[in-house]
């Protein structure tokens, strides 16, 4: 079955640099994009940026641009989110996602981030 | 604005029907899809596109649009439905995505 497997849950200084990992199967791992999305305890959803498997492209939320980085491993089948400058305001639960284009319909399990 | 507009919260007698409302420059390009999100648990796909279900979602789902709405309606509600839900959809460029803030349904 489909599965977005995320790595573990990080606790971060202010300023660190974090990297979260986003392991897929069960499909075709270049037809469909990866979206990042970031969700702070009692707040809504809030998309970052997403990438391309096939091509590598990237496109990124204004408000990360240059502070975020999404990447990937194909052989690997693995996605990676990589965070800089982190601050108290980045503490929340960090998910992947599957998608055709806008369309998400696999979710990983989330990896909470604590910055304290 | 630039934004997915939604409700923060609605409530709805149990058997009863309820509507939920996204509203976005966008929207009048770009279909809305529908998350239901239960504490604890990442969000899970409900309605997308023009008004589709994904399999295993109920009946009881659907979706509709006009103009710069969209629309999540819940014919029927149960209990099991109370949940907090989100829509999303691309931006006006069509490069980025873009969620609404996301409706608490309570089932009284």
């Amino acid at each position: 079955q489909v599965q977005l497997v995320q790595s573990g849950a990080e606790v971060k200084t202010p300023g660190d640099s974090v990297k979260v990992a986003c392991k897929a199967s069960g499909y075709t791992f270049k037809d469909y994009v990866i979206h990042w999305v970031r969700q702070a305890r009692g707040q809504g959803l809030e998309w970052m940026g997403r990438i391309n498997p096939a091509s590598g492209d990237t496109k990124y939320s204004p408000k990360f641009q240059g502070t975020v980085t999404i990447s990937r491993d194909t052989s690997a089948r693995t996605v990676y989110l990589e965070m800089s400058r982190l601050g108290s305001e980045d503490t929340a639960i960090y998910y992947c996602a599957r998608a055709l284009v806008a369309t998400i319909d696999q979710w990983g399990q989330g990896t909470p981030v604590t910055v304290s | 604005s630039f934004g997915l507009t939604q409700d923060p919260a609605v409530s709805v007698a149990l058997g009863q029907t309820v509507r939920i409302t996204c509203q976005g420059d966008s929207l009048r390009s770009y279909y809305a899809n529908w998350y239901q999100q239960k504490p604890g648990q990442p969000p899970v796909l409900v309605v997308y596109g023009q008004n589709n279900r994904p399999s295993g979602i109920p009946h009881r789902f659907s979706g509709s649009s006009s103009g710069d709405t969209a629309s999540l309606t819940i014919t029927g509600a149960q209990a099991e439905d109370e949940a907090d839900y989100y829509c999303n959809s691309r931006d006006t460029s069509g490069h980025h995505l873009l969620f609404g803030g996301g409706t608490k349904v309570t089932v009284l």
